[in-house]
């Protein structure tokens, strides 16, 4: 069963406007990912924040943890047409695995 | 530095017939998975391996087989194809496991993938 489940699955921008993913998991968490994933390639790791850690920033990239609703948010700023992509989030929650999410499918228009 | 790899990319069988799908790394990764993803599904882990040697399962491991007998390799097999199994694999791997620490250590490094269609 998947752990994190992205909200929404489909989002279209405007280029320049701001994007906001959410992700809810189920379980505690060790820490939790964000992975990009061009059209036909394969995932590319964003950012990762720890349980302990609430917000952390990566360039154009803001992501948000709040353990006490078991949910995290990735903001994109000032997309642009290249972050066409789909976004997805992982979850360790301990052992060796991470499990991913359904994903978020954006579109970014110019 | 090529990261990792994965042969083929593209693959047609008929069901009942074997494959083996092959993934190499370059960077001395402890730690290697298979992954599969399917529309609406998201990735789905059907093996891992934390060493040479060692393998274990994951959530979708039936149908399947792996063999890490070196390193920087990690074979996932199909013995019976059937067309459930058509999907898009994904190889990664990793220095740290996931859930004992939390650095760039544990972050998963994908392959291009492998187009697996099974008639």
């Amino acid at each position: 069963s998947q752990q994190g489940e992205e909200d929404p699955q489909a989002l279209s921008i405007q280029e320049g406007e701001n994007a906001t993913m959410n992700c809810s998991y189920k379980t505690s968490i060790n820490n939790l990912q964000w992975y990009r994933q061009n059209s036909g390639r394969g995932l590319v790791h964003l950012i990762l924040i720890r349980s302990n850690e609430r917000e952390k920033h990566s360039g154009r990239l803001r992501v948000t943890l709040d353990t006490s609703k078991k949910s995290s948010s990735l903001l994109i700023t000032a997309s642009r047409a290249a972050d066409t992509a789909s976004y997805f989030c992982a979850t360790a929650e301990g052992g060796n695995k991470l499990t991913f999410g359904t994903g978020t499918q954006l579109k970014v228009e110019l | 530095n090529a990261g990792v790899t994965q042969t083929p990319k593209f693959r047609v069988l008929k069901t009942g017939q074997s494959m083996t799908l092959l993934c190499a790394q370059d960077m001395n990764h402890e730690y290697m998975y298979w992954y599969r993803q399917d529309p609406g599904m998201g990735l789905r882990l059907i093996h891992y391996s934390v060493g040479e040697g060692t393998t274990a399962k994951g959530e979708v491991p039936d149908g399947y087989n792996v063999s890490r007998l070196k390193k920087q390799n990690f074979l996932l097999g199909l013995e019976s194809a059937a067309p459930s199994q058509t999907s898009v694999y994904f190889c990664a791997s990793s220095r740290a496991p996931q859930g004992v620490i939390s650095s760039g250590a544990n972050v998963l490094t994908f392959g291009a993938g492998s187009r697996l269609t099974v008639l």
